[in-house]
């Protein structure tokens, strides 16, 4: 099945720095990447997502890329602000519609 | 359009008991997903169910856990003679086709076995 690596576990930034978010999966049938994010006791929150016919991503502060031969993708937060902090997660998925999940990234923005 | 529904949000039970969670999916929504959340973990996927089909359950314990999506009515997920590992959230999300792009999560249920 489907395995789904994510570092760091933690990542501390200043207010208005970059946060960078990897994450590699195993599975060559993967075909769809979400990143989700979640506050405590919440639901995971879709932020992003991209399809394997695309390499790269952006909504505004938030952009993806995929590198589907080196079956790895990343999330980048441009411009961070303390409410961008939560736990970001990213996911594997294919057709089958179950997605395989990171065991996620604790983000700390610092004021 | 309502979002996905679980109830209840929070469950206490005692070991050996049995606890039963719903999932309300959203209207014209045929496929669910149950995810169970261990605290400070990712997301394990459970089971995936369309209207009164278990279409995977590759992450279901095989004992003591079960899942329906009845014709009528919410998913249930079923587990019965709880124990302390069992605490934890329960997430499910919903699908009209199946696609992972279009799921959509409730608020999760939040177990808790004392």
């Amino acid at each position: 099945g489907e395995n789904v690596e994510q570092h760091p576990s933690t990542l501390s930034v200043q207010e208005g720095d970059s946060a960078v978010i990897k994450c590699t999966y195993s599975d060559s049938a993967s075909n769809y990447f979400p990143w989700y994010k979640q506050e405590l006791g919440k639901r995971p929150q879709l932020i992003i997502d991209i399809r394997s016919n695309v390499g790269e991503k952006k909504d505004q502060r938030i952009a993806v890329t995929l590198n589907k031969t080196a079956k790895h993708f990343s999330l980048h937060i441009t411009e961070t602000q303390p409410e961008d902090s939560a736990v970001y997660f990213c996911a594997a998925s294919h057709e089958a519609g179950k997605s395989t999940f990171g065991d996620g990234t604790t983000l700390t923005v610092k004021p | 359009n309502a979002g996905v529904m679980q109830n209840p949000r929070h469950l206490v039970r005692r070991r050996g008991q049995e606890a039963r969670l719903r999932c309300s999916p959203m209207k014209g929504h045929s496929h669910v997903y149950w995810y169970r959340q261990l605290p400070e973990e990712g997301l394990k996927f459970m089971v995936y169910l369309q209207k009164e089909n278990i279409i995977d359950e590759s992450g279901m314990p095989k004992e003591r856990f079960s899942a329906e999506f009845p014709k009528e009515g919410p998913s249930i997920l079923r587990i019965q003679q709880v124990v302390r590992g069992d605490s934890a959230a329960y997430f499910c999300a919903s699908s009209p086709t199946g696609q992972p792009y279009e799921q959509y999560f409730g608020p999760g249920t939040r177990l808790t076995v004392t």
